[in-house]
């Protein structure tokens, strides 16, 4: 499954399928991104993040991607799991860290 | 347990009420953030302290005002709020800037103004 972050703010998969959660950013100065998990009743945790050098990284099961052409990042998620189900946002910084800049936020359901 | 615990969780005031949030962060970092977080809104940046000085203000109305007495611990405290101020109000913390370093953030305190 996929969501177009803004304008799809709810992406429901099935287990043990891939989820991708895209991300458009505003400013072509940002040079740090983050991804965050929120699951309900927590404050956002941190899964993974990238530099504007790079435009993969890979974690436990989530890969970041970055294209910086058209200004874009995705969330991959690989075999879905209910512990997954959360809301993702994205985050920018144009300052070398610091101010972070947050998008909207997806939120992910995992169907069993 | 990401190392920043918040107090109380869940907040009920009414307008005329005075009262304040509290955040401790046990990570060794120098920098501490509040955030508000309304529904289907993203996260709005409040106030910054780095090393223990504030470096931003968001324009926040002065019905909040924060107070970082070291490095450890932030306040937020809170008088006659209105009704649209009811969100969540998170805490994180970080590494002072201009480092790359991820924020960590705390549970959050529910707050509902009636």
């Amino acid at each position: 499954g996929e969501s177009v972050g803004l304008h799809l703010p709810t992406l429901s998969v099935q287990e043990g399928d891939n989820s991708i959660i895209n991300c458009a950013y505003s400013n072509s100065a940002s040079d740090y991104f983050i991804w965050y998990k929120q699951e309900s009743g927590k404050g956002p945790q941190f899964i993974i993040d990238i530099r504007s050098n790079m435009d993969k990284r890979q974690g436990q099961r989530v890969t970041v991607l970055l294209n910086k052409t058209v200004k874009h990042l995705s969330l991959q998620i690989a075999a879905t799991q209910p512990g997954d189900s959360a809301v993702y946002f994205c985050a920018e910084t144009r300052n070398q860290g610091g101010k972070l800049i947050f998008g909207q936020g997806t939120e992910l359901s995992v169907k069993p | 347990e990401t190392g920043v615990t918040q107090t109380p969780r869940h907040l009920v005031m009414g307008m005329t009420n005075k009262k304040s949030l509290k955040c401790e962060q046990h990570l060794g970092h120098n920098a501490m953030y509040w955030y508000k977080q309304s529904a289907k809104k993203p996260l709005e940046l409040m106030f910054v302290y780095s090393l223990e000085e504030r470096v931003e203000n968001n324009s926040v109305p002065s019905r909040f005002s924060p107070e970082c007495p070291n490095s450890s611990h932030l306040f937020l405290h809170l008088h006659t709020l209105q009704p649209e101020d009811s969100a969540l109000y998170l805490c994180a913390s970080s590494q002072a800037p201009p480092t790359y370093n991820e924020q960590f953030f705390g549970p959050g305190t529910r707050l509902t103004v009636l």
